[in-house]
């Protein structure tokens, strides 16, 4: 069976510091990967996705990164964090192509700037 | 692009029936899911209907869609305090690009 990984669970950044988020995934191969943010009593903002490695779509302008650099691991950066930054992060993953669009969530990491 | 709507709350009695409703803009769509979210964690796939259905039952969640309307809704019948979350609709985006689009969610509150 399929299972994903974050890490790490909670984080506490000052404003400035650098930032990195893991996500992981086990028991499928050449997934398409996500990675939204989850602001505070807000619904989900898609900030990045992968359909392979090396191979990344930015959804919107940000102070954020991402880098697939295997097949099923997929890392969120920041260079310098931002306040706005803090929430909930979220990785998800998808079989690639065909008809089912279904994505499973990974357990999030809740990241808080001060 | 892909819009969904949801309501941001609903408030019901342990036993009543809760309904949360959906409303999205693009037609092309094939599976339409609705997902979980108990507080702290991730989202977890709940169930799903394909666009040729009107109505799919799984135990205590009915799922109906009104394809003409572009509506959606999940049922919860007999509601228990373990039922409160938010539940997100998503709708996949126009194009086959595989990305999901996830309504702002319904926060459904059960009361004893």
């Amino acid at each position: 069976s399929q299972t994903i990984h974050q890490w790490p669970a909670t984080l506490v950044q000052p404003v400035g510091s650098p930032l990195s988020l893991e996500c992981t995934v086990e028991g499928t191969s050449n997934p398409n990967l996500y990675w939204y943010r989850q602001a505070a009593g807000r619904g989900l903002q898609l900030l990045f996705y992968s359909v392979g490695i090396g191979q990344i779509s930015s959804e919107v302008p940000q102070n954020l990164s991402a880098s697939r650099p295997q097949d099923r691991q997929f890392i969120l950066s920041s260079k310098k964090l931002l306040l706005s930054d803090s929430g909930f992060y979220l990785c998800a993953w998808r079989h690639r192509g065909g008809i089912y669009n279904e994505q499973f969530f990974g357990p999030g990491t809740r990241l808080t700037v001060l | 692009g892909e819009d969904v709507e949801q309501s941001l709350f609903l408030s019901v009695r342990e036993g009543d029936s809760s309904v949360i409703n959906c409303t999205y803009t693009d037609s092309s769509s094939t599976y339409l899911y609705w997902y979980k979210q108990e507080p702290g964690a991730g989202l977890q796939l709940l169930t799903y209907i394909f666009s040729n259905m009107d109505m799919k039952q799984d135990q205590r969640l009915t799922v109906l869609l009104n394809k003409k309307d572009k509506h959606l809704s999940l049922r919860i019948a007999d509601t228990q305090t373990g039922d409160s979350a938010i539940y997100f609709c998503a709708v996949p985006n126009s194009g086959n690009t595989g990305k999901l689009i996830f309504g702002q969610g319904t926060t459904l509150q059960v009361k004893p």
